[in-house]
């Protein structure tokens, strides 16, 4: 159980274009999932929160209109990324919340090659 | 000050050893603590999770918690080289998940 999945796992795009990522919980609702940005060798970095049905809530310093976040349904979440440049390039990861109180079930991540 | 302080590493021990991951971390207000094991390109996966002072064990995986000492641990029993990974510390107090930086281990055979 616990299952979380990403679409695409990777994507090289032009300069410019936009990119979105799926994240879905497959066997569990998910009201609140969470976005992340990885750097190689460091740890995670929560972008943004996003609840159901709601507006998503950016950590301080990271550009809502650059990264949208769309959280149609209990399973699925998207982060939309706009106008890619090549700094935009890493490792995205979404995570789900879980039952437990804190818990969250992360993908397996997209990797993001912007050139 | 970082509100969790996770032990850099990287680790290299010898298949078969006991391994100890140890974070330390300020925030009175963080209840739930998590380990989550992170192989190289791919998402965490999470390991173990407690959320009371003492010791929980599952399979070669015991988690320790002290709250009064503010000081979690990871241990791992009859290491393999499976287990060569990143090991990520979390902690919360209901919603945001803080991460340690991660320490890198590496068992060889």
């Amino acid at each position: 159980g616990a299952v979380v999945s990403q679409h695409p796992s990777w994507v090289i795009c032009k300069s410019g274009t936009s990119v979105k990522i799926e994240c879905r919980s497959l066997d569990f609702q998910a009201t609140t999932m969470f976005w992340y940005r990885q750097f190689p060798k460091q740890s995670l970095m929560l972008m943004a929160t996003s609840n159901e049905g709601s507006k998503a809530t950016y950590e301080q310093g990271v550009e809502k209109d650059k990264f949208l976040i769309n959280h149609a349904s209990l399973t699925l979440s998207t982060l939309t990324v706009t106008s890619a440049h090549p700094e935009d390039s890493s490792f995205y990861i979404c995570s789900a919340q879980g039952q437990s109180p804190g818990t969250q079930y992360f993908g397996p991540g997209t990797r993001l090659l912007v050139l | 000050q970082k509100e969790v302080e996770q032990d850099p590493g990287p680790l290299s021990v010898p298949e078969g050893a006991i391994v100890s991951l140890n974070c330390t971390y300020s925030n009175s207000a963080f209840q739930y603590f998590m380990w989550y094991r992170q192989y190289s390109r791919k998402g965490p996966e999470l390991l173990m999770y407690t959320y009371s002072s003492g010791n929980k064990e599952d399979g070669r995986f015991t988690a320790q918690v002290d709250k009064s000492s503010k000081y979690i641990s990871l241990f791992i029993r009859d290491s393999q080289p499976s287990d060569s990974a990143t090991y990520l510390c979390a902690m919360t107090p209901a919603d945001k998940l803080i991460f340690g930086t991660g320490t890198r281990l590496q068992v060889f055979p």
